[in-house]
Order: structure tokens, then C-alpha cells, then sequence
């Protein structure tokens, strides 16, 4: 079946420390990948995607690279900020808006 | 682009007791609409999703039903709660075809 593992968190940082949050998958074919933030007290929203091999995804300074040879979409960001303090789920996608999704990783970003 | 209006934000209820959580779609026609659940500690749990009114697809037995009596309405129920039930339910919408998933802000249910 189809799996998405997330590295555990929680993940505690101080500001403009580098961010990695690993994601690997398991899928019965090519799917699309996806990073979703859910911050305090809200719903998930989309953070960025890739649909395709060695595509990157990138918004608002977070970035991720699907890897095929991996099966990896890891997100990293150069210099994170108190803001960015959330949970982030990686997810893929083999048939339109059905999503997998990983167990969420909890970041805390420290002032 | 997609808003989803999904209330109560906060329940409580006893155990033993019914479950109605709605949501509603604005901004698209014919999406396909989901009910998650996210437990303590946990991620994501896919429970029910719909690709059109009256139609439903359930990923895991459980004590929940869901329902979509209009093309923008999905409704979760129970007739009775557990303890087990608690966790935080999201809906989320799709424009059909589409990859997007736009979510609600969830709510909270506190089954004692």
C-alpha cells in the first residue's frame, strides 16, 4: 500500500537555525507530493508541491525536492523565523485530492 | 479559490450521546469532500470521503457515518459516541479532478 513516514518530531529551533523535517514514501506508482503546515488551533493548508521527478517545490523560503531514487521529498528552510512555528505533514498523491499523509512533525521555533 | 465553514469549533459530550459536525463548501461546484481525524499525538486519519451527493466511501470501520445530503454539505455523525471518539475532525474539499485539498479549521471533540 501506499505510506508516507515522516521524520519524529518534535522539532525545537532557534530563529534562523537551517530546518530539515525528512519524508519518505512508499507508493504503488508515480505520485504527487505534497507539504502541508497546520498552525495552532487551525486547519492544514497546502505549503508547496512537486508532481514529478526532481521537481522542487518552494514557497514562502521552504523548499523540497522530489526524489525518485530515494522515494525522499525532505523540506528545508535556510533561516526559519518564530512564525513558522507549526506542524508540517508531508503527503502524496496517486489519484487526484485522496491524499496519505504522514504523522504531522511538531516545529517550535525558540525567539 | 475554496472556503470551508466547518462548525462547532469546540464540543464536548458525554459518551453514550448522538454526533452531528458539518461543513459546508463555498466557492465550487461538485468537489469532493473528506472527513479526517486527528488524534492526540497522531496524524492524519482519512475516515470518509465523497465524490458527489449521497455518495460515500468510508476507509475505516468505525462508529461514525457520513452523509452529503447537497452537492456542498457533508455531515459526520454518530448515534453513539465513545471515549475513542475524541481527536480533532477535519473537513476538507477538492475541486474535482483536482490535487489541492483546501481544509476547515476543525473542531474539537471531547468525548467524556
Amino acid at each position: 500500500g501506499n505510506s508516507v513516514t515522516q521524520m519524529e518530531g518534535p522539532v525545537t529551533l532557534s530563529e534562523e537555525a537551517f530546518l530539515t523535517i525528512n519524508c519518505t514514501y512508499t507508493a504503488t506508482g508515480y505520485p504527487s507530493l505534497f507539504w502541508y503546515v497546520q498552525y495552532p488551533g487551525e486547519g492544514l493548508q497546502l505549503l508547496l508541491k512537486a508532481t514529478k521527478a526532481d521537481d522542487k517545490g518552494s514557497n514562502k523560503g521552504f523548499e523540497a525536492t522530489y526524489r525518485k531514487e530515494t522515494t525522499s521529498f525532505h523540506l528545508e528552510k535556510g533561516s526559519v523565523q518564530v512564525s513558522d512555528s507549526a506542524v508540517y505533514f508531508c503527503a502524496l498523491s496517486l489519484s487526484g485530492s485522496r491524499l496519505t499523509f504522514g504523522e504531522g512533525t511538531q516545529l517550535t521555533v525558540n525567539p | 479559490s475554496q472556503t470551508i465553514h466547518q462548525w462547532p469549533a469546540t464540543l464536548v459530550q458525554p459518551v453514550g450521546s448522538p454526533l452531528s459536525l458539518e461543513c459546508t463548501v463555498e466557492g465550487t461546484s461538485n468537489p469532493n469532500l473528506y472527513w479526517y481525524r486527528q488524534a492526540a499525538g497522531r496524524g492524519l486519519q482519512l475516515l470518509f470521503y465523497s465524490v458527489g451527493i449521497g455518495q460515500i466511501s468510508s476507509e475505516v470501520p468505525q462508529n461514525l457515518s457520513a452523509s452529503r445530503p447537497q452537492d456542498r454539505q457533508f455531515i459526520l455523525s454518530s448515534k453513539k459516541l465513545l471515549l475513542s471518539d475524541s481527536g480533532f475532525y477535519l473537513c476538507a474539499s477538492a475541486r474535482e479532478g483536482g490535487e489541492k485539498l483546501f481544509f476547515g479549521s476543525g473542531t474539537q471533540l471531547s468525548v467524556l
